[in-house]
């Protein structure tokens, strides 16, 4: 059962617009979630991370966003560049845990 | 499809012991497998990459010869740390990919959680 979903495989978008990513999980007891990007041919690269006691979390064009009743969070990208086209990986950790479970990705296509 | 096992999930062992995790593809053939180990509460840091039948290669930063990687076939990959010691304790997790051309998935194991006493 997977624990961490993203439901879109892939996602496009158009140049200067919003890319808006979204995460869904299943353990009440995660408490810490992260974003990953890849492109091909190397590992996933960390993003940006929130706490569960936060609601939002800020970085550049990125923002991720945390409904922990929904158990929901997205990665907003703004505005979209050629460069973020790749992979976006969302995962999650628990509480007292180090194990971080991963979604299985939406890949991004940022088109001219 | 596109499981990869990782094995053992966890191990406990004496400082100075040499650990040997298993990465294994198994329902499909992979080319490139990578290595990461990750800290508590932070990213995930790629230690090295590694194809079938050619020496990996290893990020800034990453004692070749204290993580040995062996990639000899192409559904299995392993990662020995030899000599371990404490601060070698971490989160290992191994991903493979299909093939070397361009946007094809990374599928990644459950992860290892090496404890050094």
């Amino acid at each position: 059962d997977q624990q961490v979903k993203q439901n879109s495989p892939s996602l496009s978008v158009q140049e200067g617009r919003i890319s808006i990513l979204n995460c869904d999980y299943t353990n009440s007891m995660f408490d810490y979630f992260l974003w990953y990007k890849k492109y091909p041919a190397e590992g996933p690269t960390f993003l940006i991370s929130i706490s569960s006691i936060k609601d939002k979390n800020e970085d550049g064009r990125f923002t991720v966003f945390l409904n922990k009743s929904a158990k929901h969070l997205s990665l907003h990208i703004v505005p979209s560049q050629p460069g973020d086209s790749a992979v976006y990986f969302c995962a999650a950790s628990a509480i007292r845990d180090d194990k971080i479970i991963f979604g299985k990705g939406t890949r991004l296509h940022i088109l001219p | 499809g596109a499981v990869v096992s990782q094995h053992p999930s966890r191990v406990i062992c004496k400082s100075g012991t040499s650990v040997k995790i298993e990465c294994r593809s198994l329902d499909f053939q992979a080319t490139t497998m990578f290595w990461y180990r990750q800290f508590p509460k932070k990213s995930l840091m790629l230690m090295a990459t590694s194809n079938e039948g050619s020496k990996a290669t290893y990020e800034q930063g990453v004692e070749k010869d204290k993580f040995l990687i062996n990639h000899a076939s192409l559904t299995l990959s392993t990662l020995t740390v030899t000599s371990a010691h404490p601060e070698d304790s971490s989160f290992y997790i191994c991903s493979a990919q299909t093939s070397s051309r361009v946007n094809q998935p990374q599928h990644f194991g459950d992860g290892t959680r090496l404890s050094i006493l």
